[in-house]
């Protein structure tokens, strides 16, 4: 079965970066898309950027284009999501999610706590 | 862009209907067949139950139902159960580097 394991919870400080991985397995890793998603406390899910582990191929929304960073790699099947510069209001459940067409997300990861404090 | 309107909440006796509302614009709902929908239960991660409008991925009951009407997609449960007591959110594709969500609907169930 398709299933995504996120890597354990986090505590960062302000102004340092966080890598996050995301290990797939139960589909041909390069036939989907991985989105990531993140939900902060008591909030809204917010789309967060987009890979294809085929091509490398990556799309950011602006809000993050300058600190988001997306990666793959094919031979461990796994995605990873590196955020720098981090705030306080970046604490936040970070998602990883298989993508369709049409960022349709059908498979999730469990997520991953980041929290963000001095 | 900006985030699709969902009301904050919904509530329904079991058994009764619940039709939850999700509104964008042209450049998103009202421009693609790709809206989903997601129910996702506290401490939990989000699950896919409509995918492009009103498409069931296997295994989510036939309860739920989905359709849109210009910029404004709809999701309806109907034969509310205490299970389906969760937040609901509405997304849509909206260009290549655009995907948006809604703001999120706590169902109720009475």
């Amino acid at each position: 079965q398709v299933q995504l394991v996120q890597s354990g919870a986090e505590v960062i400080k302000p102004g340092a970066s966080v890598k996050v991985s995301c290990k797939t397995s139960g589909y041909i890793f390069t036939n989907y898309g991985i989105s990531w998603v993140r939900q902060g406390p008591g909030q809204g899910l917010e789309w967060m950027g987009w890979i294809s582990p085929n091509s490398g191929d990556t799309n950011y929304p602006q809000k993050f284009q300058d600190r988001i960073t997306l990666t793959t790699d094919t031979v461990t099947t796994t995605a990873y999501m590196e955020l720098r510069s981090l705030r306080s209001d970046d604490t936040a459940v970070y998602y990883c999610a298989r993508a369709m067409l049409g960022d349709t997300f059908d498979h999730w990861g469990h997520g991953t706590l980041v929290a963000v404090s001095s | 862009q900006s985030a699709l309107t969902q009301p904050p909440s919904a509530s329904g006796s079991p058994g009764q209907s619940v039709t939850i509302s999700c509104t964008g614009t042209s450049s998103d709902v009202g421009g693609y067949n790709f809206v989903s929908w997601y129910q996702q239960y506290p401490g939990k991660a989000p699950k896919l139950i409509i995918y492009e409008v009103s498409q069931r991925p296997s295994g989510v009951p036939d309860r739920f139902s989905g359709s849109k009407s210009g910029n404004t997609a709809s999701l309806t449960v109907s034969g509310l159960q205490a299970e389906d007591e969760a937040d609901y959110y509405c997304s849509s594709y909206a260009g290549p580097k655009s995907c948006v969500f809604g703001t999120g609907t706590k169902v109720t169930v009475l």
